[in-house]
């Protein structure tokens, strides 16, 4: 168990639809980063944020937004989904500041749009 | 310049061989190498990770070996068992990590 908690971990919906995903990081990690993975496009960086402020973006589109609250949980929005989107949504948290060091990642969100 | 590219796409070794796994890669700026394990089910999990400094960093059973000037670095799994079969990622890091993308191994019993 890596201690970062996922959730929902399956999610339905249909296309046009917004839906929110949901990530605990592991005790005391500060940093959190979101990982899209697709058959064909394989592990793809969305965002990172580090005690509640951006850090760094990949390739997020801009019908996909995140925020890390107070707390240190952190979600990840999904809005005017498309059949595309289906993929597997992993949360990743780092006791480190950023660049991906030591990355404790979820059991992911598998996203199916239909 | 940004891809790391990954080769075999999928491997079969018998138990008590040896797996190797391939990553090349071509931006110079990259200066941290990870090997993420990945069940079925599950997220990556860090299994061993390399600077450019050192040409071989060894945990157990599992090696990375790096090549500076060929741009390349692998992973060796040595006495390979069932219970390594798993997909594994090499990745890179400029400012974030760019994978590969993945190689699938089967260890025969």
């Amino acid at each position: 168990d890596s201690g970062v908690t996922q959730t929902p971990k399956h999610l339905i919906t249909a296309t046009g639809q917004r839906v929110t995903l949901r990530c605990s990081p592991r005790s005391g990690d500060l940093s959190v980063y979101w990982y899209q993975q697709s058959l064909d496009q394989g592990l793809q960086f969305l965002i990172q944020y580090y005690n509640g402020e951006e850090r760094a973006k990949g390739n997020i589109l801009e019908r996909f937004s995140a925020q890390q609250f107070p707390d240190l949980h952190s979600e990840l929005n999904l809005s005017s989904l498309e059949l595309g989107d289906s993929a597997l949504y992993f949360c990743a948290s780092s006791p480190r500041t950023g660049g991906g060091e030591k990355l404790f990642f979820g059991s992911g969100t598998q996203l199916s749009v239909l | 310049q940004q891809q790391v590219k990954q080769s075999p796409q999928s491997l079969i070794v018998q138990k008590g061989g040896i797996s190797i796994i391939n990553c090349a890669y071509e931006n110079t700026a990259f200066d941290y190498f990870p090997w993420y394990q990945q069940f079925p089910g599950k997220g990556p999990a860090l299994l061993i990770a390399i600077r450019p400094d050192v040409s071989e960093k060894k945990e157990g059973r599992f090696t990375i070996s790096f090549n500076k000037s060929a741009k390349q670095f692998s992973l060796h799994i040595m006495d390979s068992q069932p219970g390594d079969s798993a997909t594994y990622f090499c990745a890179a890091r400029d400012y974030q990590l760019i994978w590969g993308a993945g190689t699938k191994l089967i260890i025969k019993p």
